[in-house]
């Protein structure tokens, strides 16, 4: 079966840095996606990987290791608006997206 | 209209009854999809479009219909509506249905089945 495992939640300090780790097993692999999902609201495209290694985009960054069917999303000198839940997601060999089910992220001042 | 409109906003339904939830997008891509979302669980797939003319089925289709007679509108239907599909709904929209292509979601439908 297809998997994608997540923390269901995770807690930091604003100002400070988390990382929020995702482990896939896929029935193949054609790229890693990051989304932002506020509550009550719809979740919104962060990053795209398909190559290993680190994509940075301002205080967000992505990694992935597709031997170890790993990925990460790292969140710099968070804010309160960061506070969200993170949800991963890998295309698969028939081009769809499987999603995990999500890291709540509970940011505290 | 700018992205993806869905309507309406939430809805209450007595079991049995028939429901369509609608969703319009203005960006002409030509993928679209329906998913639902349940506490604990992942996005999950009802059934897709790559294409106007094309529909698929997806991870979860049972109890669930759609069609795509052009390429803004792709509406989900629910001919008998059961307490289970008590979920929020969300449709999504692609250029295409490449690998490199984001989806970009429209704002959900919260659906109560008593």
């Amino acid at each position: 079966g297809q998997n994608i495992d997540q923390p269901t939640e995770m807690t930091a300090t604003e100002g400070a840095i988390v990382q929020i780790n995702c482990t896939y097993q896929t029935s193949g692999f054609n790229g890693l996606f990051w989304y932002q999902q506020h509550a009550g609201e719809a979740p919104t495209f962060l990053s795209y990987n398909v190559l290993d290694g680190l994509e940075e985009k301002g205080r967000f960054s992505s990694f992935l290791s597709r031997s170890k069917g790993y990925s990460y999303l790292l969140l710099k000198e968070l804010q309160m608006k960061d506070s969200a839940s993170y949800l991963c997601a890998v295309r698969d060999s028939n081009y769809q997206l499987i999603w995990g089910a999500g890291t709540k992220l509970i940011i505290k001042p | 209209i700018a992205g993806i409109t869905q309507a309406p906003t939430s809805q209450i339904l007595a079991a049995g009854r028939r429901m369509t939830l609608r969703c319009t997008q203005d960006m002409r891509h030509n993928a679209m999809y329906w998913y639902r979302q349940d506490l604990g669980l992942g996005l999950r797939l009802i059934h897709y479009s790559n294409t106007a003319g094309t529909t698929g089925k997806g991870e979860v289709p049972d109890g669930y219909s759609v069609s795509r007679a052009n390429t803004d509108d792709f509406p989900l239907t629910l001919a008998s509506a059961v307490p289970s599909q008590t979920s929020v709904y969300f449709c999504a929209s692609s250029e295409t249905s490449g690998s490199a292509d984001t989806q970009y979601f429209g704002p959900g439908t919260r659906l109560t089945v008593l």
